[in-house]
């Protein structure tokens, strides 16, 4: 498998503009996870689903934020607008039960 | 709300010294922990997984350990080496909660 899969790497973009990052879980895992860092905040939790149906969003941090999974190979992270606070690195991580965590490589986010 | 702390927050070692790496948790009810390793500018990458009725975990020359009634993990690197200089980070899995905790990781610096 070629483990947890984001896209893009790197996304620069200026204030206002709409922002979408796309996560491609594990095959066969079944619990999905939005995370986002940042050296002031370290790791935070913004969403994760179960079987493609949201759990706990509070970790979103307002109405600009909004995640979906249509199915089980597929997430999105969307932020609109966009704003220089929002820049950090976000994570997309996957597993099944009693399984380990794996992330994926990221999505480093600049908002100027 | 379960809350985890590692201490100290960056390590400065010589190569080949062994070394304790700690992370506490405050809520003993856990399903799992795990050690994560992060590169700079890379995702997190699992490294052992305690299931809450184990008392350790062993990869190489780590050696993971977990003592639930004090709310404490430990990771133990053997031998360390340059190549071992990285961010380090534990994570605990509530047992009714399908979530993790981070703590906010370990900077590890091995000198040549």
């Amino acid at each position: 498998d070629a483990g947890v899969i984001q896209s893009p790497r790197h996304e620069v973009t200026e204030m206002g503009q709409e922002v979408t990052l796309r996560c491609k879980p594990i095959s066969g895992h079944n619990s999905l996870f939005w995370y986002r860092q940042t050296m002031m905040r370290g790791l935070e939790l913004l969403i994760y689903f179960n079987n493609n149906v949201p759990i706990d969003d509070s970790g979103m941090p307002e109405d600009r934020f909004s995640a979906k999974m249509p199915n089980a190979s597929f997430s999105t992270l969307k932020i609109q607008p966009s704003e220089p606070r929002d820049s950090a690195v976000y994570f997309c991580a996957s597993t099944i039960w009693d399984e380990k965590l794996f992330f994926g490589s990221g999505t480093q986010l600049s908002v100027l | 709300k379960q809350e985890v702390t590692q201490i100290p927050a960056a390590l400065s070692v010589p190569e080949g010294e062994n070394l304790v790496l700690n992370c506490s948790f405050t809520d003993s009810a856990i399903y799992n922990l795990q050690w994560f390793r992060q590169d700079p500018g890379k995702g997190l990458t699992s490294l052992l997984l305690i299931q809450s009725s184990q008392r350790e975990q062993t990869s190489g020359r780590l050696n993971a350990s977990l003592d639930k009634s004090s709310g404490r993990s430990t990771l133990y690197i053997a031998a360390s080496q340059p190549g071992d200089s990285a961010t380090y980070l534990c994570a605990v899995r509530p047992l009714n909660f399908n979530k993790f905790y981070f703590g906010s990781g370990t900077k590890l610096n091995v000198k040549p």
